[in-house]
């Protein structure tokens, strides 16, 4: 089946307490993304990695790290957490791109609920 | 300005109603356009694309007016598993989307 898992699905933390998150997809996909949504906001995108070893900043990356060593894993890893990373993380895989009206369908992964005390 | 604006309602309809919402975004240059539908804070799934000329899918239909830079989506014959958040989505560059924070609608019988 094809599908984007990501582990944990929730977790309890304290500040300072260094976490990551992994996801995984077994479509074969180039493109990986991490967003966050938060109540009254739509997801905002995190990270996201084109392909292996390529990966940039999206509109919130402060407080996070991912790398991309592997087509199929895109792990998002908090060093230290703080309160304000309390929110649902989704990662998400697609085709790349060709620009313009050639965007494909995002394939996100069940979601993490993630608490910082 | 949020990139992308949408009412979040909730739009409380009957069984068998219509009911439409739209979403505005504010980068003239965006070219991709697409409604996902999520489910009680469960992962986003896409529910269509919106072509310039306007698609239809079974009982949805989604419409797109670049001159005044707004998207539509209109439900005919609502069931009620057609309640959930509508999430309008846009792009602003070929690595970026812009999510609106969604509509909900909740379909009563």
């Amino acid at each position: 089946e094809a599908q984007v898992t990501q582990n944990p699905r929730y977790l309890i933390t304290v500040t300072g307490k260094k976490l990551t998150v992994t996801c995984s997809q077994n479509m074969n996909h180039e493109y990986m993304s991490w967003y966050r949504q938060d109540p009254g906001l739509g997801l905002r995108q995190i990270y996201y990695s084109m392909n292996v070893e390529v990966t940039d900043k999206g509109d919130v990356p402060e407080g996070y790290k991912v790398s991309r060593k592997e087509k199929r894993n895109f792990p998002l890893i908090l060093e230290s957490p703080s309160p304000n990373q309390t929110s649902l993380y989704f990662c998400a895989s697609s085709l790349p791109s060709s620009g313009g009206s050639s965007y494909n369908e995002q394939f996100f992964g069940p979601g993490t609920r993630l608490t910082v005390l | 300005r949020k990139e992308v604006e949408q009412d979040p309602g909730p739009f409380n309809v009957p069984e068998g109603a219509t009911v439409a919402f739209n979403c505005t975004y504010s980068n003239s240059a965006s070219q991709s356009f697409f409604w996902y539908r999520q489910d009680c804070r469960k992962e986003p799934k896409l529910l269509m694309s919106v072509y310039s000329s306007g698609n239809e899918d079974g009982r949805f239909t989604a419409q797109l007016n670049r001159a005044s830079q707004y998207i539509s989506l209109l439900i005919r014959d609502s069931k009620l598993s057609d309640s959930a958040t509508y999430l309008c989505v846009v792009n602003r560059d070929d690595y970026k989307l812009s999510f609106g924070a969604g509509t909900t609608v909740t379909v009563r019988a």
